[in-house]
């Protein structure tokens, strides 16, 4: 059965850093191009960022608004996809998914979702 | 930023039906663009249902399909049940670079 449990979500002030992390099950993380997703409360969904698998190079892109200030990672000897925030502000404030399935196709298998809350 | 839109709502009967649409502001949608299709119900994650334009999951209903309609992406479903009513959401890769999901369809099965 294939798993994504996201966790580290917190209530964070304005400024602060946060590091997310994703652990993958039941089917080949170490091969699969991965994404964060986050959905601001009553919004809809919005891109974060992309890591390809370490034999793609391992490379990183990023949505503009994040750009700078996010980075991703991972570490596929224990199945981990990390989500690293920093300069938080109150319009980083969503549920954050993560997602993966294969090579190339970076949105297949969903996380339940972590929340982060930026707030004074 | 390219901005990627959709209907912000449509209707169908049970067993009817009904295509979405997801255009983008940097022109034709095409299958370069690798347009995606996710279902979300309130209060869960979402489920990715067409990835590649018109390629299925194994979890995908059969009565869900994608394709390109015009100049634009679109995700047709055939036969709707009352589990189908949720919101859904394109998402269009640009230069498999950065990617942009649609303001999401909110579908009506009634």
């Amino acid at each position: 059965e294939v798993q994504l449990v996201e966790s580290g979500g917190d209530l964070i002030k304005p400024g602060g850093s946060l590091r997310l992390s994703c652990a993958a099950s039941g089917f080949s993380f170490s091969e699969a191009w991965m994404s964060w997703v986050r959905q601001a409360p009553g919004k809809g969904l919005e891109w974060v960022g992309r890591i390809k698998s370490i034999a793609d190079g391992g490379t990183t892109d990023y949505a503009a608004a994040v750009k700078g200030r996010f980075s991703i990672s991972r570490d596929d000897s224990e199945n981990r996809l990390y989500l690293h925030m920093n300069s938080l502000k109150t319009e980083d404030t969503a549920v954050y998914y993560c997602s993966g399935h294969s090579r190339f196709w970076s949105l297949g298998y969903w996380g339940q979702g972590g929340l982060v809350t930026v707030s004074s | 930023q390219a901005v990627v839109t959709q209907e912000p709502s449509l209707t169908v009967s049970p067993g009817g039906t009904v295509t979405l649409t997801c255009g983008s502001s940097t022109g034709a949608v095409t299958s370069g663009h690798y347009p995606y299709w996710f279902q979300q119900r309130p209060g869960q994650a979402p489920r990715t249902l067409i990835y590649g334009t018109n390629n299925r999951h194994s979890w995908t209903p059969a009565r869900f399909s994608g394709s390109l309609l015009g100049d634009k992406a679109a995700l047709t479903l055939s036969g709707a049940q009352p589990e189908d009513e949720a919101e859904y959401f394109c998402l269009i890769s640009y230069d498999n670079v950065y990617f942009v999901f649609g303001g999401g369809t909110k579908l009506t099965v009634l």
